[in-house]
């Protein structure tokens, strides 16, 4: 079966610095993967999706995710935070059959000014 | 434009009400999904949908329904509301012909059951 793990509830970076959201997945073949973020009161938005072609992906406002199939890692990274950047982001992992995605628990980032 | 649209986006309603929160998709898809998600918690899929007449119920049992009358909605009933329904639901869809996942978000329907 598969499964998400996102390591952090809670992220807190500064505006400007660098940000590194952590999943993991679990998956007997390989999966499909994608980041969401959710701002409050907003529905789901995809960051970025892994579908088997290159490791190293780019998404949405700066955003990039590294495929790493020996670690089973598929951690989120952003360059320089930006205020706007403040939101709950989920790791997601589709099933083998195409039908269903299974969601982490979810990381709340926040940025300090 | 193709999108996903939920209404309300915002109820409070007594104990014992029906109700019935509509989704609909321009996207031309054929799966459709619901999905209930407590504050501050994740997604947990309730009820999906691969077409016309099709529906299938999620990893989460629901006391709602729902029907799947036309291919471009996928309204989801509660008989009788109660307090432990209070939650967002997110209604999404995906392409039939996509083996790679992707779902498609609407903006939610936040509920609140008194």
């Amino acid at each position: 079966a598969q499964s998400v793990t996102q390591l952090d509830s809670h992220v807190s970076v500064s505006e400007g610095t660098p940000v590194l959201l952590r999943c993991n997945y679990s998956s007997s073949y390989s999966p499909s993967l994608f980041w969401y973020v959710q701002h409050p009161n907003k529905g789901l938005q995809l960051l970025l999706k892994y579908t088997s072609a290159a490791t190293l992906v780019k998404g949405i406002n700066g955003f990039e995710a590294e495929f790493k199939k020996s670690e089973t890692s598929f951690h989120l990274t952003k360059p320089s935070a930006h205020m706007s950047d403040a939101a709950e982001y989920f790791c997601v992992v589709g099933d083998v059959r195409g039908d269903k995605i299974i969601f982490g628990k979810g990381t709340r980032l926040h940025i300090l000014p | 434009e193709a999108d996903i649209y939920q209404t309300p986006r915002y109820l409070v309603i007594g104990t014992g009400k029906k109700i019935t929160l509509e989704c609909s998709q321009t996207m031309g898809h054929d799966k459709m999904y619901w999905y209930q998600q407590d504050p501050g918690m994740e997604l947990h899929l309730i009820h999906y949908s691969y077409g016309v007449n099709s529906t299938e119920k999620g990893d989460l049992s629901s006391e709602s329904t729902v029907s799947r009358i036309r291919t471009e909605h996928f309204p989801l009933t509660l008989e009788s509301a109660r307090p432990s329904h209070t939650s967002q639901y997110l209604c999404a869809s995906s392409d039939l012909g996509s083996r790679r996942n992707e779902q498609f978000f609407g903006p939610g329907t936040r509920l609140t059951v008194l």
